[in-house]
């Protein structure tokens, strides 16, 4: 079955420290990766996506990833963490159906705390 | 609209009710999404519709759950005779079309409690 982990409930850092937000996944392919991030009472905001290419994939606000096929891991990455960026993270990998259709299957979360 | 809509915001029931949450998707989007959050939990894939039929429904988790999207846009979710383990933020998404590699743009979700 294909699954992504978040091993981590929550990850707390000061504000201007680097921040690195932990996901794995378990695909039967090539692996189509995304991060969604979640803050209070709102939907799920689309951060950035792995398809192919270049390992490191540049997204929405400042934050990166890095796709790991080696570790199958795809780790959110910012250099310098904002309190603002304090929110409820997931990752999700893209599971494709026999007619070309997908849907996405999420991790249960990681919640970011950025300190003052 | 903008974005994807969903009504009602918030919805209170009481056990044995039946509930009916609307999600309103980006125009010309052909896929649409239903997935349930529960507290501190991931999204949870229910069901997905591709145009006017249910392509996916492999996540219902039981058959007092149903939706529809008769016209191709607009899709309501029903739940009949409620409980409170339903209790839980639906979310709806939709996306322009199949087979590429696009993200799901999601809605503010429904919150359901069932009292």
């Amino acid at each position: 079955a294909q699954s992504v982990a978040q091993p981590e409930d929550q990850v707390n850092v000061a504000e201007g420290n680097p921040l690195t937000v932990k996901c794995t996944y378990s695909v039967s392919g090539n692996p189509y990766l995304f991060w969604y991030v979640q803050y209070p009472n709102r939907g799920l905001q689309f951060l950035l996506k792995y398809i192919t290419g270049d390992n490191l994939v540049k997204g929405s606000y400042g934050f990166e990833a890095e796709f790991n096929k080696s570790q199958t891991s795809f780790h959110l990455k910012k250099p310098s963490a904002l309190v603002s960026d304090s929110a409820l993270y997931f990752c999700a990998v893209r599971v494709l159906r026999m007619d070309s259709s997908y849907k996405l299957i999420f991790g249960s979360g990681t919640r970011l705390l950025v300190r003052p | 609209g903008a974005g994807v809509s969903q009504t009602p915001s918030n919805k209170v029931t009481e056990k044995g009710k039946y509930v009916e949450l609307r999600c309103d998707p980006i125009s010309g989007h052909t896929a649409l999404y239903w997935y349930r959050q529960s507290l501190g939990q991931g999204p949870e894939f229910l069901i997905y519709f591709q145009g006017t039929g249910a392509a996916d429904d492999s996540g219902l988790p039981n058959d007092r759950f149903f939706a529809v999207r008769p016209e191709g846009s607009v899709s309501t979710l029903k739940i009949q005779r409620t409980e409170r383990g339903d209790s839980a933020v639906y979310l709806c998404a939709s996306s322009l079309t199949t087979g590429v590699t696009g993200e799901l743009f999601f809605g503010e979700g429904s919150r359901l409690t069932v009292l």
